[in-house]
């Protein structure tokens, strides 16, 4: 089966710290992602890497950075937290066949807090 | 930009009953992917169907069936016999084919009546 995992599932971090959210696949996906989840918005991308050190901005990525050293591993970062990043942060990962279709693969989810 | 919009924020049904659940989406697409994923209570969202625009027989696994309507840009979820652990967040998503990366509903959150 495959896992995503997401390190942390529940975070409190104070207004202006710098915050990591790591997530590791072990399926060899080439893609990874990292989307913000809140109620009645639905999951928003907040950015993707299809390799490597390769990431592509997603709808919402102000904020945000994020880092992919090793294939397996996909880093979202917060700069300096707001309270406007509360939220459930999701990690996924899929496999690149080039056409598209291809089934995406969760992580548990991480429960952000700012205050 | 494409765009899917869920117009039932909740829904519930009886156990043993059937459900359908809306999606609609926006595109100047012909070939494109869509998707019905399931997010369980504090659990990972997994898929539960899938349709290429290409093909036009409606997808089906098992109790889960769709009816899609490319014309009118409309991709519902039907769940027929539903049982408790049916009870989860639904999203609806879109993918442009080749894009590697999917365009999210809003969510219907379901609940089963025992």
């Amino acid at each position: 089966d495959v896992k995503v995992t997401q390190s942390s599932r529940y975070l409190v971090k104070r207004t202006g710290e710098k915050v990591f959210l790591e997530c590791v696949q072990d399926m060899d996906h080439e893609n990874m992602f990292w989307y913000r989840q809140d109620p009645g918005l639905g999951l928003r991308l907040i950015y993707f890497s299809y390799d490597v050190k390769m990431k592509e901005k997603g709808d919402i990525p102000e904020g945000y950075s994020v880092s992919r050293e090793k294939k397996e591993r996909f880093s979202l970062i917060l700069e300096s937290a707001s309270t406007n990043q509360t939220s459930m942060y999701l990690c996924a990962s899929s496999s690149y066949r080039g056409f598209g279709g291809d089934t995406i693969y969760f992580g548990e989810g991480s429960w952000l807090t700012v205050v | 930009a494409q765009t899917v919009t869920q117009s039932q924020p909740e829904m519930s049904v009886q156990e043993a009953e059937t459900v359908t659940l809306s999606c609609t989406y926006d595109t100047s697409e012909s070939d494109y992917y869509l998707f019905w994923y399931k997010q369980p209570p504090s659990r990972q969202m997994i898929l539960v169907i899938r349709q290429e625009a290409y093909k036009q027989q409606n997808a089906t696994e098992n109790r889960f069936s769709v009816n899609f309507q490319k014309a009118a840009k409309s991709f519902s979820l039907k769940i027929s016999d539903s049982q408790l652990g049916d009870a989860a967040m639904y999203f609806c998503a879109y993918e442009s084919q080749g894009a590697q990366k999917l365009v999210f509903g809003q969510g219907t959150r379901l609940t089963i009546n025992p």
